[in-house]
This record gives structure tokens, sequence and C-alpha cells, in this order.
């Protein structure tokens, strides 16, 4: 079956770091890949998107490639801020699967001043 | 505000005791699904609903039931047949529109300890 498999935590860095998070998944044909991001105590929030291969998804100063031949979607920012501690979920959802996403197991990022 | 909102934040419940979970938004969205998280194991589908008075079973339904009688509301009941309910509950809804495939919307999570 599908599955995503995210790199394990905790990440902890020092403000302004570069971040990557891994994430690599596993799916017939084409997914569609997304980034969810969870503050402390709340729910999730879509992060950002790519549906085909090549594409880069990007916003608040991430970004994420859909790599097919690597079958990866990493996410990256190149300075991290102390707000943008969290929990990150990398997830897909196969062709023609309406919203029934797969989740990957999550990754906590902590930011130290 | 457009949103979804969740009730309790927090709920105790003693074993044998079912309990229910509410959930309510107000973005129209004809989608709306239940998850469980649990540390380390990322989010895993409970039941989902696309339209009024229908729901299908997801990964994780053992244990668990829902009603979806109004657009607005998707009311999750642990009941006491669910093994080990201690988790923390997100519900989401999604509009139907194919190009936001995949982009829901969570509520704050409820969080539910049994004692």
């Amino acid at each position: 079956g599908d599955s995503v498999t995210q790199m394990e935590g905790p990440v902890t860095l020092s403000e302004e770091a570069f971040l990557t998070i891994n994430c690599t998944y596993t799916a017939t044909g084409y997914p569609s890949l997304f980034w969810y991001v969870q503050y402390p105590g709340e729910g999730l929030q879509l992060l950002l998107k790519a549906t085909k291969a090549d594409d880069k998804g990007s916003n608040k100063g991430f970004e994420a490639t859909y790599r097919k031949e690597t079958t990866s979607f990493h996410l990256e920012k190149g300075s991290v801020q102390v707000s943008d501690s969290a929990v990150y979920f990398c997830a897909l959802i196969p062709n023609n699967a309406g919203n029934m996403l797969t989740f990957g197991g999550g990754t906590r990022l902590m930011v130290k001043p | 505000d457009g949103g979804i909102t969740q009730s309790p934040k927090y709920l105790f419940r003693k074993e044998g005791q079912n309990v229910t979970l509410s959930c309510e938004q107000n973005l129209n969205h004809d989608a709306m699904y239940w998850y469980r998280q649990d540390p380390g194991q990322g989010l895993r589908l409970i039941y989902y609903s696309q339209i009024v008075n229908d729901f299908q079973k997801g990964d994780i339904a053992e244990g668990y039931s829902v009603s979806r009688e109004k657009k607005e509301s998707f009311p999750l009941t642990v009941t006491s047949a669910q093994k080990n309910p201690t988790a923390f509950y997100l519900c989401a809804s999604s509009p139907k529109l194919a190009t936001h495939a995949g982009e829901l919307f969570f509520g704050e999570g409820s969080r539910l300890t049994v004692l």
C-alpha cells in the first residue's frame, strides 16, 4: 500500500540555521504530495503542496520539490525562526483518491534562540 | 470567522463509558473526517463522510461510531469497545473541488484521557 516515511525527530536547530526535513514515499502512479504543520496545541495547517513531478511548492519561506526519480519531497527553509517550532507532517494522496490523505509519522522541529 | 470547532478540548473518561466528541464547521464543506493522533504514529483515519447521511469507515474504525445528520456537524462517539482510546482526536473538513484535493482544514483537536 501507499506509505510516507519521514526522518525521526526531534530536529533541533539554532535560529537562522538551514532546515531540511526528509520525506520519501511509496505509491503507485503519480500521487499529489503535501506538507502540513502543527503548532503546539493546535490542529494541522496545510503548508504547501505539489501535484506533479518537478513541481515546487512554497509558502512562508518553506519549499519542497516533487522528485519522482527519488520518490522524495524534502522540506527546506533557508533560515528558521523560533516561531517555526512545530511538528511537520508529510502526506500524499494517490491518483484519483479524492481527499484520502496518507500521513507520515511527523517530525518535531525545535528552534532555539 | 469561518472554521472548525471541536469540543471539548480536554476530556477524561472512566473505563466502560462512551464519550462523544463534537465537531462543527461553518465553511460549507461537503466532506468531513476524524483522525486519531498518537505520538510518533502520524494521523490515522477513523471515519469520513462526503455527504450528509452517509459515512465510511477509515483505517481504524473499530470501537468508534459517527453520524452526519447535518452538513455542519460530524460527531464522533468513542465507545467502551475501543481498547485504547487515550489519544488526540482531530476533525477536519474539505471542499469538494478537485483542484483543492488533499487540502484539509483541521480543528484544534480534543484530547481524550481514559482514567
